[in-house]
């Protein structure tokens, strides 16, 4: 089984500043896929960032990017210039290649302060 | 590509009562997983199916059961409601394959049991 731990249940950031979610995880697996969703408050789910364990470089998607540590088992999500946008409830998740489920942490809830 | 559809969005049912969620997959994903999301339990993973075969189960009671057709669309549904089954249903969409994993969620369907 993996687990998938938040620690942060809210964060805040001023608009235009830099924010970092933290994600940490436990696997028994050797390979596996990392991801950030965003659950905007009009409830649609949506993949922001993944990144695959094997690989060592880590993701960026525009503002967004991780800090990749596998052996510490850390995903934390950085998020740059914050917009209004980016307010919204993120979590990080988990998937093995063997395994059939994602595992989700239990979420952050980031406001952005204008 | 139309995203993933869920419906119906809004439902009221009284305890006791059965209920059946529809969702419709992201045209050629034959992965579908469901989700219920409450403020104090966060995202908990229901079950799986793929190919019309259930794949994983999460621990969730016998009274919550689902099927998938072979167009990939899914069914989830719940017998004898209760009262802590009010909660926001999410149904995600995947190709399962090794090489994409990520999910694409639904907007949900928002259950409230009185």
């Amino acid at each position: 089984a993996q687990t998938v731990t938040q620690s942060q249940p809210e964060m805040s950031v001023q608009e235009a500043e830099t924010v970092t979610l933290s994600c940490t995880y436990d696997t028994s697996e050797s390979d596996y896929y990392l991801f950030w969703y965003k659950q905007p408050p009009s409830r649609q789910m949506i993949l922001v960032i993944r990144q695959e364990a094997y690989k060592q470089q880590n993701a960026t998607e525009n503002r967004f990017s991780v800090n990749f540590q596998k052996a510490a088992k850390s995903f934390s999500l950085k998020i740059s210039d914050s917009q209004l946008g980016d307010a919204a409830m993120y979590f990080c998740a988990s998937h093995g290649y063997t395994g059939n489920q994602f595992y989700f942490g239990t979420g952050t809830s980031l406001t952005v302060i204008p | 590509k139309a995203g993933v559809t869920q419906t119906p969005r809004y439902l009221i049912k009284t305890r006791g009562q059965q209920v059946t969620l529809s969702c419709s997959p992201i045209s050629g994903h034959r992965s579908v997983s469901w989700y219920q999301q409450t403020p104090g339990q966060g995202l908990q993973f229901l079950f799986e199916y793929f190919s019309e075969t259930q794949r994983n189960k999460g621990n969730f009671p016998g009274r919550f059961s689902g099927r998938q057709f072979s167009n990939s669309r899914s069914e989830m549904n719940v017998s004898t409601l209760e009262l802590g089954d009010s909660a926001l249903y999410l149904c995600a969409s995947s190709l399962a394959d090794r090489s994409s994993y990520e999910q694409y969620f639904g907007p949900g369907t928002r259950l409230t049991v009185t």
